[in-house]
Protein backbone atom coordinates (compact mmCIF):
# COMPACT_ATOMS: atom_id res chain seq x y z
CA UNK A 1 0.00 0.00 0.00
CA UNK A 2 1.21 3.48 -0.36
CA UNK A 3 0.04 4.96 2.35
CA UNK A 4 -1.63 7.66 3.65
CA UNK A 5 -1.73 10.09 0.14
CA UNK A 6 -2.01 13.59 0.52
CA UNK A 7 -2.38 16.46 -2.22
CA UNK A 8 -0.89 19.25 -2.71
CA UNK A 9 2.13 18.84 -0.74
CA UNK A 10 2.56 22.81 -0.61
CA UNK A 11 -0.04 25.05 -0.84
CA UNK A 12 0.74 29.17 -1.18
CA UNK A 13 -2.45 31.24 -1.23
CA UNK A 14 -3.63 35.19 -1.07
CA UNK A 15 -5.40 35.70 2.17
CA UNK A 16 -9.21 35.32 1.28
CA UNK A 17 -8.93 32.89 -1.11
CA UNK A 18 -10.34 29.36 -0.43
CA UNK A 19 -8.03 26.46 0.15
CA UNK A 20 -8.53 23.06 -0.45
CA UNK A 21 -6.77 20.06 0.70
CA UNK A 22 -6.70 16.25 0.36
CA UNK A 23 -6.38 12.99 1.14
CA UNK A 24 -6.80 9.40 0.35
CA UNK A 25 -6.49 6.97 3.56
CA UNK A 26 -5.02 4.00 3.76
CA UNK A 27 -7.69 1.41 1.95
CA UNK A 28 -9.33 -0.39 4.71
CA UNK A 29 -8.92 1.95 7.42
CA UNK A 30 -11.99 2.99 9.18
CA UNK A 31 -10.53 6.13 11.14
CA UNK A 32 -9.34 9.33 9.75
CA UNK A 33 -8.28 11.95 10.99
CA UNK A 34 -6.74 15.33 10.61
CA UNK A 35 -4.28 16.98 12.40
CA UNK A 36 -2.61 20.94 12.25
CA UNK A 37 0.75 21.30 13.25
CA UNK A 38 2.34 25.05 14.14
CA UNK A 39 5.42 25.28 16.28
CA UNK A 40 3.37 27.59 18.81
CA UNK A 41 0.77 24.85 19.19
CA UNK A 42 2.53 21.52 18.09
CA UNK A 43 -0.08 18.82 16.81
CA UNK A 44 -3.64 19.57 17.27
CA UNK A 45 -6.57 17.26 16.50
CA UNK A 46 -9.50 18.88 13.81
CA UNK A 47 -11.88 16.60 13.17
CA UNK A 48 -11.67 12.56 13.15
CA UNK A 49 -14.33 10.37 10.84
CA UNK A 50 -15.54 6.41 11.49
CA UNK A 51 -17.21 5.40 8.48
CA UNK A 52 -17.37 8.38 6.66
CA UNK A 53 -19.20 10.29 9.36
CA UNK A 54 -17.71 12.71 11.73
CA UNK A 55 -16.92 11.44 15.30
CA UNK A 56 -15.63 14.42 16.78
CA UNK A 57 -15.06 17.94 15.29
CA UNK A 58 -14.14 20.17 18.41
CA UNK A 59 -10.95 20.74 17.08
CA UNK A 60 -12.28 22.73 14.35
CA UNK A 61 -11.43 26.59 14.65
CA UNK A 62 -14.14 28.48 13.46
CA UNK A 63 -16.89 27.83 10.54
CA UNK A 64 -14.42 28.68 8.02
CA UNK A 65 -13.21 25.34 8.20
CA UNK A 66 -15.24 22.52 7.01
CA UNK A 67 -14.46 18.76 6.32
CA UNK A 68 -16.16 15.87 3.94
CA UNK A 69 -15.58 12.61 4.20
CA UNK A 70 -18.15 11.43 1.10
CA UNK A 71 -16.69 7.67 0.66
CA UNK A 72 -14.40 5.52 2.26
CA UNK A 73 -11.03 6.43 0.28
CA UNK A 74 -11.36 10.33 0.04
CA UNK A 75 -11.82 13.39 2.01
CA UNK A 76 -11.42 17.23 1.88
CA UNK A 77 -10.62 19.80 4.48
CA UNK A 78 -11.71 23.10 3.30
CA UNK A 79 -10.96 26.78 4.68
CA UNK A 80 -12.71 29.51 3.22
CA UNK A 81 -11.86 32.47 3.63
CA UNK A 82 -8.58 31.70 4.17
CA UNK A 83 -6.30 33.84 6.79
CA UNK A 84 -2.53 34.01 7.23
CA UNK A 85 -2.92 32.46 11.27
CA UNK A 86 -4.35 29.49 8.65
CA UNK A 87 -0.74 28.60 7.94
CA UNK A 88 0.35 25.99 9.36
CA UNK A 89 1.29 21.72 8.22
CA UNK A 90 -1.73 19.37 7.61
CA UNK A 91 -1.88 16.25 8.24
CA UNK A 92 -4.05 13.32 7.57
CA UNK A 93 -3.88 9.89 9.16
CA UNK A 94 -5.95 6.87 9.48
CA UNK A 95 -6.03 3.71 11.05
CA UNK A 96 -8.17 0.68 11.19
CA UNK A 97 -10.41 -1.22 13.70
CA UNK A 98 -7.66 -4.18 13.92
CA UNK A 99 -4.56 -1.75 14.40
CA UNK A 100 -4.25 1.08 17.00
CA UNK A 101 -1.79 3.25 15.76
CA UNK A 102 -2.65 5.86 12.68
CA UNK A 103 -0.81 6.30 10.10
CA UNK A 104 0.26 9.30 8.96
CA UNK A 105 0.69 11.30 5.26
CA UNK A 106 3.07 13.32 4.33
CA UNK A 107 1.45 16.63 4.78
CA UNK A 108 0.38 19.81 3.08
CA UNK A 109 2.21 23.07 3.88
CA UNK A 110 -0.06 25.62 3.67
CA UNK A 111 0.58 29.26 3.98
CA UNK A 112 -1.63 32.28 4.13
CA UNK A 113 -0.49 35.39 2.81
CA UNK B 1 -8.84 18.18 30.30
CA UNK B 2 -6.20 15.91 29.18
CA UNK B 3 -2.55 16.80 29.80
CA UNK B 4 0.99 15.92 28.01
CA UNK B 5 4.14 17.72 28.53
CA UNK B 6 7.58 16.93 26.79
CA UNK B 7 10.70 17.16 28.25
CA UNK B 8 13.56 18.30 27.50
CA UNK B 9 12.22 20.21 24.67
CA UNK B 10 15.58 19.75 22.77
CA UNK B 11 18.13 17.42 23.13
CA UNK B 12 21.88 17.36 21.78
CA UNK B 13 24.31 13.67 22.23
CA UNK B 14 27.10 12.62 21.09
CA UNK B 15 27.06 9.39 19.22
CA UNK B 16 27.02 6.42 21.66
CA UNK B 17 25.83 8.59 24.63
CA UNK B 18 22.39 7.12 25.81
CA UNK B 19 19.98 9.41 27.14
CA UNK B 20 15.71 9.55 28.04
CA UNK B 21 13.33 11.15 27.32
CA UNK B 22 10.33 11.96 28.93
CA UNK B 23 6.48 12.01 28.32
CA UNK B 24 4.58 13.37 31.53
CA UNK B 25 0.72 13.17 31.18
CA UNK B 26 -2.64 14.23 33.38
CA UNK B 27 -5.50 12.15 32.07
CA UNK B 28 -8.56 10.60 32.65
CA UNK B 29 -8.93 6.86 31.91
CA UNK B 30 -5.75 5.86 29.95
CA UNK B 31 -6.40 4.03 26.52
CA UNK B 32 -2.75 3.83 25.62
CA UNK B 33 0.33 6.11 25.72
CA UNK B 34 1.89 6.50 21.85
CA UNK B 35 5.17 7.44 20.78
CA UNK B 36 6.01 8.48 17.12
CA UNK B 37 9.32 10.03 15.64
CA UNK B 38 9.12 12.49 12.88
CA UNK B 39 11.64 13.70 10.81
CA UNK B 40 11.49 17.29 9.13
CA UNK B 41 9.27 17.71 5.94
CA UNK B 42 7.47 14.61 6.96
CA UNK B 43 5.03 12.63 8.59
CA UNK B 44 4.62 11.43 12.30
CA UNK B 45 5.72 7.31 12.41
CA UNK B 46 4.82 5.12 14.89
CA UNK B 47 7.21 3.67 17.11
CA UNK B 48 5.71 2.07 20.32
CA UNK B 49 2.10 1.79 21.97
CA UNK B 50 2.00 1.21 25.79
CA UNK B 51 -1.15 0.31 27.75
CA UNK B 52 -0.43 -0.34 31.05
CA UNK B 53 1.66 0.60 33.75
CA UNK B 54 5.08 -1.29 33.79
CA UNK B 55 4.56 -2.08 30.29
CA UNK B 56 7.83 -1.82 28.37
CA UNK B 57 8.44 -2.10 24.90
CA UNK B 58 11.60 -2.26 23.01
CA UNK B 59 12.80 -1.28 18.96
CA UNK B 60 16.77 -1.64 18.13
CA UNK B 61 18.44 1.43 20.50
CA UNK B 62 15.26 1.89 21.58
CA UNK B 63 13.03 1.44 24.83
CA UNK B 64 9.77 2.64 26.16
CA UNK B 65 8.69 2.52 29.27
CA UNK B 66 5.89 3.63 31.62
CA UNK B 67 4.29 4.30 34.74
CA UNK B 68 0.73 5.74 36.07
CA UNK B 69 2.12 9.21 35.48
CA UNK B 70 4.88 9.19 32.90
CA UNK B 71 6.28 7.54 30.26
CA UNK B 72 10.38 7.42 29.05
CA UNK B 73 11.88 7.06 25.65
CA UNK B 74 15.52 5.57 26.37
CA UNK B 75 18.16 5.78 23.35
CA UNK B 76 20.84 3.69 24.18
CA UNK B 77 24.02 3.90 22.28
CA UNK B 78 22.72 6.66 19.95
CA UNK B 79 23.73 7.29 16.36
CA UNK B 80 23.67 10.47 13.76
CA UNK B 81 20.15 8.62 12.30
CA UNK B 82 18.38 8.71 15.76
CA UNK B 83 18.36 12.47 15.04
CA UNK B 84 14.32 13.55 14.60
CA UNK B 85 11.47 15.19 16.86
CA UNK B 86 10.41 12.12 19.07
CA UNK B 87 5.96 12.92 20.01
CA UNK B 88 4.61 11.39 22.58
CA UNK B 89 0.18 11.17 22.61
CA UNK B 90 -2.36 9.56 24.50
CA UNK B 91 -5.65 8.41 23.64
CA UNK B 92 -8.17 8.65 26.60
CA UNK B 93 -11.55 8.20 27.07
CA UNK B 94 -12.42 11.96 26.80
CA UNK B 95 -10.60 11.79 23.12
CA UNK B 96 -12.07 8.53 21.78
CA UNK B 97 -9.51 7.53 19.46
CA UNK B 98 -7.88 10.55 18.61
CA UNK B 99 -4.60 11.35 19.76
CA UNK B 100 -3.46 14.10 21.99
CA UNK B 101 0.09 15.01 21.14
CA UNK B 102 3.26 16.63 23.52
CA UNK B 103 4.78 19.35 21.94
CA UNK B 104 7.90 16.57 20.62
CA UNK B 105 11.74 16.49 22.14
CA UNK B 106 13.95 17.66 18.78
CA UNK B 107 16.83 15.44 19.71
CA UNK B 108 20.09 15.81 17.71
CA UNK B 109 23.44 13.31 17.60
CA UNK B 110 26.38 14.71 16.57
CA UNK B 111 29.49 12.32 15.25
Amino acid sequence: DAGVIQSPRHEVTEMGQEVTLRCKPISGHDYLFWYRQTMMRGLELLIYFNNNVPIDDSGMPEDRFSAKMPNASFSTLKIQPSEPRDSAVYFCASKGEVNTEAFFGQGTRLTVV
Amino acid sequence: EDQVTQSPEALRLQEGESSSLNCSYTVSGLRGLFWYRQDPGKGPEFLFTLYSAGEEKEKERLKATLTKKESFLHITAPKPEDSATYLCAVQTSNSGYALNFGKGTSLLVTP
